[in-house]
Formats: structure tokens, C-alpha cells, sequence
């Protein structure tokens, strides 16, 4: 059955650095997502992105963060200078549609993000 | 906003017995999904029921919706142990909204 592959499984980053978070959707998937739980919390939306570009973005989602899909396959999120409350796990998701008729997201196995 | 709420926060039953956990949610939505996450694990998509639907069923699982009241069920028939993991709702407002908005879950445990 088809996958989004998220790496790496754990990051541990100092406070003030750049990290980026790959995934690699489904193949024919054209929707995409970034999502994260904070440790014991509920899981949040960050964004959506469609057509190379994004379509939707919450307040969480600031100037630090920003997503790319540089080639046909890989979409990235990138924080600039990551902070404690950072620490999470990230989600990354890709659908076929928009979730509205059938089918619903793929989500990841996650990436652990530890600030310290 | 749109949170949804699942209730009971934790719920602990027997092998073979059923459990059933609750999501409300405040605004008028699209579809509404149920998602299973085992412990430090990704999320699972079980069930997507869209807003004219009222029922829905994959094999053990039955999902109701009613939107009059802004609630949906999920019921796990013949629980397993392995069906122990937290349980959440995700809900998609009207309007074409790229989004879901996930409850706060269920952590069900199943003793064998």
C-alpha cells in the first residue's frame, strides 16, 4: 500500500538553528500537508499546499516556517531558527483529492523535533 | 472555531466488549474523519463520513453523524487488545478550507 515517508524519525536541534523536515508524498497525490502534536496535545494544522504553492496556512505557521516542494517528489518544511516550543512531532499528510469526497489524508509516521 | 471534542479523554473496557467515543464540534463542516493513533505512532485514517451521511461502517467500526446536533460516534465493536490507541475526530469547515480541525481524542484501552 502506498506511503508518505517522512525523514528523519527523530531530530534533536539546538535553539536559534535551521532544521528541515522532508517528506515524499504518495505519488498521484496533489494535496499536501504539514501538522503537529505537541507532546500530549491535540494535533494542529500548520498548512496546505497545492500547485506549488500554499493554500491555506494557520496562525502557528509565522515567518519562521516555510514549505517547498523543490523537485517532483520531496516536500519540505523548513523553520529558520527553531525555539523550545517548537519541540513536537511534525506530520506531513498527502490526499488525493481535498479529503471532501471519499478518501481522506495519508498521513506519516511523524518526525520527533527536540529543541534544546 | 471548529474544535472538535471527543469524549470520554480515556476509556478502559475488556477484550470483546464495545466501546464507543463521542466527537461534538462547534461550526457546520463537510466531512468529518476518524483517525487512530497508536502511542508515538502516525495517524491512521479509519472512516471519512461526509455531511449528508448519517451512517457509515468498515468492518468492526460504525460511524454516525448528526448534524443537527454537531456530534459524530465511533463504535468499536468486539474490541481487541490491539485496538488500545487514542482516537480522534477531524472535522472540515464548509468552504473549501484545505484544512481539518482535530479534537482533543480518546485513548482507549482494551485489557486482554
Amino acid at each position: 500500500e502506498p506511503e508518505v515517508t517522512q525523514t528523519p524519525s527523530h531530530q534533536v536541534t539546538q535553539m536559534g538553528q535551521e532544521v528541515i523536515l522532508r517528506c515524499v508524498p504518495i505519488s498521484n497525490h496533489l494535496y499536501f500537508y504539514w501538522y503537529r502534536q505537541i507532546l500530549g496535545q491535540k494535533v494542529e494544522f500548520l498548512v496546505s499546499f497545492y500547485n506549488n504553492e500554499i493554500s491555506e496556512k494557520s496562525e502557528i505557521f509565522d515567518d519562521q516556517f516555510s514549505v517547498e516542494r523543490p523537485d517532483g517528489s520531496n516536500f519540505t518544511l523548513k523553520i529558520r531558527s527553531t525555539k523550545l516550543e517548537d519541540s513536537a512531532m511534525y506530520f506531513c499528510a498527502s490526499s488525493e483529492d481535498m479529503g471532501r469526497i471519499n478518501y481522506g489524508y495519508t498521513f506519516g509516521s511523524g518526525t520527533r523535533l527536540t529543541v534544546v | 472555531s471548529q474544535q472538535g471534542e471527543e469524549d470520554p479523554q480515556a476509556l478502559s473496557i475488556q477484550e470483546g466488549e464495545n466501546a464507543t467515543m463521542n466527537c461534538s464540534y462547534k461550526t457546520s463542516i463537510n466531512n468529518l474523519q476518524w483517525y487512530r493513533q497508536n502511542s508515538g505512532r502516525g495517524l491512521v485514517h479509519l472512516i471519512l463520513i461526509r455531511s449528508n451521511e448519517r451512517e457509515k461502517h468498515s468492518g468492526r467500526l460504525r460511524v454516525t453523524l448528526d448534524t443537527s446536533k454537531k456530534s459524530s460516534s465511533l463504535l468499536i465493536t468486539a474490541s481487541r487488545a490491539a485496538d488500545t490507541a487514542s482516537y480522534f475526530c477531524a472535522t472540515e469547515g464548509l468552504g473549501g478550507t484545505y484544512k481539518y480541525i482535530f479534537g482533543t481524542g480518546t485513548r482507549l484501552k482494551v485489557l486482554a
